[in-house]
């Protein structure tokens, strides 16, 4: 089973700012990744595909970058619609799909 | 637009069984692999189930393989989740997604709890 591991867990970023957030794979993964952002009672809302493909958002909102087994999903300029968990998920290991355990960006 | 309403869930005692329900909107289950995902209290994400979009192949977690079963109705373009054997760890609220490779569309979330 390929692990996904995120880092921080826990993000403190002030408003206008950027949050970085880190995701490693235990094996090579190509850019089957993807990034997602869930709210408190909401359902995850995919960001994110193919490690860099962005799927909603205004852009230069939501970025992803990296290949292999190190991955990163940029925010700029953090507003409040933005403080949420982020989780990333490998879908190179079909049919085991995995996720990372999240990291929580909240406000500084 | 595409869209997935689940219903189902509820308490149930341990060795119980359960049935969620998945009644997918906009396009169709037959040209779609299919997930279901759940998330305990306070935790992260984990898959639990797909079923190909023939209907034909169907993988587990480890954690529920031989209690849980996938399934499809075509005619009602409804996704099942069937609960068997059910334990307190399985407790967690349970979504559905689509999607083959990254989940694009996902339901609004179900809560099942497992407790004496």
């Amino acid at each position: 089973e390929i692990v996904m591991t995120q880092s921080p867990a826990t993000l403190s970023v002030s408003p206008g700012e950027r949050a970085t957030l880190s995701c490693k794979a235990s094996q090579n993964i190509s850019s089957h990744l993807a990034w997602y952002q869930q709210k408190p009672g909401q359902a995850p809302r995919l960001l994110i595909y193919g490690a860099s493909t962005r799927v909603t958002g205004p852009p230069g909102k939501f970025s992803g970058s990296g290949s292999g087994t190190e991955f990163t999903l940029t925010i700029s300029d953090m507003q409040s619609e933005d403080f949420a968990a982020y989780y990333c998920q490998q879908y190179n290991s079909w049919p085991l799909w995995t996720f990372g355990q999240g990291t929580k960006v909240d406000s500084k | 637009q595409e869209q997935l309403v689940q219903s189902g869930g509820g308490v149930v005692q341990p060795g119980g069984s359960l049935r969620l329900s998945c009644a997918a909107s906009g396009f169709t289950l037959s040209s779609f692999g299919m997930h279901w995902v759940r998330q305990a209290p306070g935790k992260g994400l984990q898959w639990v189930a797909f079923i190909r979009h023939t209907g034909n192949n169907k993988f587990y977690s480890d954690s529920v393989e031989g209690r849980f079963i996938i399934s499809r109705d075509t005619s009602e373009n409804t996704l099942y989740l069937q609960m068997n054997s059910l334990r307190p760890e399985d407790t967690s609220l349970y979504f559905c997604a689509k999607g083959n490779g990254a989940f694009d569309v996902w339901g609004q979330g179900t809560m099942v709890i497992v407790s004496s």
